[in-house]
């Protein structure tokens, strides 16, 4: 079982809708990130927060809006989204820079679907 | 920046055949490699990663995957694959003691029984 834990599994939501994505990890680590992942693709890294400061944002379009409320929580604000971003999206979590071998876990997704 | 190439896109295999996918990174540096496998509906779980030491890294469910430098190469192989192997595997790279994971496109797995 992973240690990373996201809610809601699924979800279903309007194009006008606000919804968040919700992500928890208890393996002290200070690194988080939100991926994205469409059907038999890789992950596609959205965000990084390392020390619950936002360190990588790979040109996401606004409409996606991360959080980090403390070091154990990761959240994914979402709103006013369009069709081509259902997908699962990831969260994950590792040590932060400077730990050698560090290894990223995954949470196990939450499948997002805009209708 | 790095990259990870597979080049095994899609692999059809008979249970009990051997399994070798194919990984290269692009990084000269220091790497740490890893191979994930993700099932059907499922999300990304960790088979074996690679820091340091012993070139041949041993995994879960019986995989195995060998460190070749000089190849920049990470091949994950296991010497007979079962039906419940299908699944999309996909190798990753970081440098150092970055926390920067670069993932290759992944290699779908199918295992006919």
């Amino acid at each position: 079982d992973t240690e990373v834990t996201q809610t809601p599994k699924h979800l279903v939501m309007g194009m006008t809708n606000k919804k968040s994505l919700k992500c928890e990890q208890h393996m002290g680590h200070r690194a988080m990130y939100w991926y994205k992942q469409k059907a038999k693709k890789p992950p596609e890294l959205m965000f990084v927060y390392s020390y619950e400061k936002l360190s990588i944002n790979e040109s996401v379009p606004s409409r996606f809006s991360p959080e980090c409320p403390n070091s154990s929580l990761l959240n994914l604000h979402l709103h006013a989204l369009q069709p081509e971003d259902s997908a699962l999206y990831l969260c994950a979590s590792s040590q932060v820079t400077g730990v050698s071998g560090n290894t990223i876990y995954f949470g196990e997704g939450s499948w997002l679907t805009v209708v | 920046a790095q990259s990870v190439s597979q080049h095994n896109h899609h692999v059809i295999l008979s249970e009990a055949a051997s399994l070798e996918l194919g990984c290269n990174y692009s990084y000269g540096g220091t790497v740490n490699l890893f191979w994930y496998v993700q099932y059907p509906g499922q999300h990304l779980q960790l088979l074996l990663k690679y820091f340091s030491g012993d070139p041949l890294v041993k995994g879960i469910k019986g995989f195995e995957a060998e460190f070749i430098k000089s190849k920049f190469s990470f091949n994950l192989r296991k010497p007979s694959v079962q039906w419940s192997d299908t699944a999309e595997y996909f190798c990753a790279s970081s440098e150092g003691t970055g926390n920067q994971f670069y993932f290759g496109t992944g290699t779908s797995l199918t295992v006919i029984p």
